[in-house]
């Protein structure tokens, strides 16, 4: 199976402006996590979407939000972008099926705010 | 919600010693317990993971210990090589919550 993609790969925008990132999972995964992965902070949950639902949600401002298709594919937005959003943003994806929660995570996306 | 605390935040030990890293939990509902490795500029990989019915697994060098009782879990390595080096994450999770993971754990193998 093809692994959990994430595309743009990179991107450098400017405060104010606003960006969206993709995460296509594993075929077959119908959750998508998405995490900000920062310097000496770890990986700090943003959300969490099964089924097109919004499942579970992190403490991060309205600025950031998400979706998910269909097709288990997903989308995070970030808006008004701040040079603190500066991140490498990560999405991670899992059946959820009871006992079987495994999560796999894609390449990530290293977004610069300057 | 869950909180998970890492230990140590870094750690050196000599290329063939072992390897400890240990994680304690808050919520008593978690039942599941991954370990990721992250290399410098890559994505982080599960490496090994234990179900809260279990006490023990391994897998080759590694192996993860769980105390239902004492909320922690550990990640043994042994005859460790400079390959190891990278950053450990723990997490711990129950089934429809999201995953809450550790600070992470710089593990350095001197050759």
């Amino acid at each position: 199976k093809a692994g959990v993609t994430q595309t743009p790969r990179y991107l450098i925008k400017t405060r104010g402006q606003q960006v969206t990132l993709s995460c296509s999972p594993i075929s077959g995964h119908r959750s998508v996590s998405w995490y900000q992965q920062t310097p000496g902070q770890g990986l700090q949950f943003l959300f969490e979407y099964f089924s097109e639902t919004q499942r579970n949600k992190g403490n991060f401002p309205g600025r950031f939000s998400g979706r998910q298709f269909s097709n288990s594919r997903s989308e995070m937005n970030v808006s008004t972008l701040e040079l603190g959003d500066s991140a490498l943003y990560l999405c991670a994806s899992s059946t959820s099926g009871t006992g079987d929660n495994e999560q796999f995570f894609g390449p990530g996306t290293r977004l610069t705010v300057l | 919600g869950e909180n998970v605390e890492q230990h140590p935040s870094t750690l050196s030990v000599q290329e063939g010693d072992s390897a400890v890293i240990k994680c304690t939990y808050s919520d008593s509902a978690s039942n599941y317990f991954p370990w990721y490795k992250q290399e410098l500029g890559k994505r982080p990989q599960l490496i090994i993971d234990i179900r809260s019915n279990v006490g023990e697994k391994k897998d080759q060098r590694i192996a993860v210990t769980l105390n239902k009782t004492a909320k922690h879990f550990s990640l043994h390595i042994t005859e460790t090589q400079p390959e190891d080096s990278a950053v450990y994450f723990c997490a711990a999770n129950n089934y429809g919550q999201n995953f809450v993971f550790g600070p992470g754990t710089r593990l350095s193998v001197l050759p």
